[in-house]
């Protein structure tokens, strides 16, 4: 199975400060048809997970610009330019690349 | 809106029977594949198993901890899928989720499974 590593496993962030998350995995995630399914998820206190980020660097449908994704084969990045106090929660990092598609260990980010 | 509903969870003793159902609106359901996945208390999230849509045949795909203990069906005149899993065990307890599509960009609220004796 591949293993997805994320750090780091928290952080702490100042309101308006940028942060980043990596993500790495054990083997690429470049699938046959050029594309890479690398995905990132905010699990929001007390709520189901939503997606953020599809295929590495996309933004799904009512994500805030500030949130961006990065990367290429084995190492990816999550970045959000100006934490607000509504991006509290846990991030995950996904693979659908190859199966059984697997996790990171989520990244737990907290407001100063 | 998409939406999307898990519903059938509760307590169960170990070896025991249970089957989840997803039920979904908002969206074209037969178009697209239905995933599960799970969270155990305080744990991270765990990949459980997706089945396709008709068009790309149906088929199904399972992690290695539920293979042939879980088989994940849909039925596409009702909008709803299942996930029926058999032989419990104790770490299968967790709160589990229906997404729309192996891309899981949209789910629903979870539904509590716990196996206990």
């Amino acid at each position: 199975d591949i293993v997805m590593t994320q750090t780091p496993l928290s952080l702490s962030v100042t309101p308006g400060q940028p942060a980043s998350i990596s993500c790495k995995s054990s083997q690429s995630l470049l699938y046959s048809n050029g594309k890479t399914y690398l995905y990132w998820y905010l699990q929001k206190p007390g709520q189901s997970p939503q997606l953020l980020i599809y295929e590495i660097s996309s933004r799904f449908s009512g994500v805030p610009d500030r949130f961006s994704g990065s990367g290429s084969g084995t190492d990816f990045t999550l970045e959000i330019s100006r934490v607000e106090a509504e991006d509290v929660g846990v991030y995950y990092c996904m693979q659908g690349t190859h199966l059984p598609y697997t996790f990171g260990q989520g990244t737990k980010l907290e407001i100063k | 809106e998409v939406q999307l509903v898990e519903s059938g969870g509760g307590l169960v003793q170990p070896g025991r029977s249970l089957r989840l159902s997803c039920t979904s609106s908002g969206f074209t359901f037969g178009d697209y594949a239905v995933s599960w996945l799970r969270q155990a208390p305080g744990k991270g999230l765990e990949w459980v198993g997706f089945i396709r849509s008709k068009r790309y045949g149906g088929t199904t795909e399972y992690a290695a901890s539920v293979k042939g203990r879980f088989t994940i069906s849909r039925d596409d005149s009702k909008s709803i899928a299942y996930l029926q899993m058999n032989s419990l065990k104790i770490e299968d307890t967790a709160v589990y989720y229906c997404t729309r599509d192996s891309v899981s960009d949209y789910w629903g609220q979870g539904t509590l499974l716990t196996v206990s004796s």
